[in-house]
């Protein structure tokens, strides 16, 4: 069984900073995706960046980027010159190749102050 | 391009009383389609999920059932609501298993 682990509750970061969350998971498959989303107070689920294990390269996605490290099954989401509009929950999620299953973890709240 | 719909965005209902809710998607044809839910402050937990017209699979038994009557219609049901059925009601539709979940604006659903 897959599962993904959000250890931090809540961060705060200054806008136009830079700030990271983390993310660990578990699994045993050989191939799977990693991604992360974005839920404002709106609460309208957002795809932020997605990650294929099998590309060793991490992904970037504007100001998001990843660092995904497969040895260590953590998978981290930096997010540069940080935004006031990006105050949201955070969710790292893994699914499996045949799984057909997206796994949440707990998610993060973050909250960028001016 | 593809849209995902969900209605009502906000429901009131008693204890005991009937539920059906409704999620479409536009703009493509046999889309997977999910039913999470989030109770707040939480993560999502996958309710149902289905493949194809008449093919449901249920993640966690409970007193929901969900339904797939049209190619991009997915219905989430219950006969009797309980108090623990309060949450938000998120659909989600992929194109295949391996690609990304995207998400419908959500059900608020309060059960007094």
């Amino acid at each position: 069984a897959q599962t993904v682990t959000q250890s931090q509750p809540e961060m705060s970061v200054q806008e136009a900073e830079t700030v990271t969350l983390s993310c660990t998971y578990d699994t045993s498959e050989s191939n799977y995706y990693l991604f992360w989303y974005k839920q404002p107070p709106s609460r309208q689920m957002i795809l932020v960046i997605r990650q294929e294990a099998y590309k060793q390269q991490n992904a970037t996605e504007n100001r998001f980027s990843v660092n995904f490290q497969k040895a260590a099954k953590s998978f981290s989401l930096k997010i540069s010159d940080s935004q006031l509009g990006d105050t949201a929950m955070y969710f790292c999620a893994s699914s499996t190749e045949y799984g057909n299953k997206l796994v949440f973890g707990a998610g993060t709240i973050l909250r960028v102050k001016s | 391009s593809q849209t995902i719909h969900q209605w009502p965005a906000t429901l009131v209902q008693p204890v005991g009383s009937p539920l059906s809710l409704e999620c479409t998607v536009e703009g493509t044809s046999n889309p997977n389609l999910y039913w999470y839910r989030q109770a707040a402050g939480r993560g999502l937990q996958l309710l149902f999920y289905s493949v194809g017209i008449g093919q449901i699979s249920s993640e966690v038994p409970q007193n929901l059932s969900a339904s797939r009557p049209q190619d991009r219609q997915f219905i989430l049901s219950s006969k009797k609501l309980l108090l623990s059925d309060s949450g938000f009601y998120l659909c989600a539709w992929t194109r295949g298993v391996t690609d990304t979940q995207y998400f419908g604006p959500g059900t608020r659903l309060t059960v007094l």
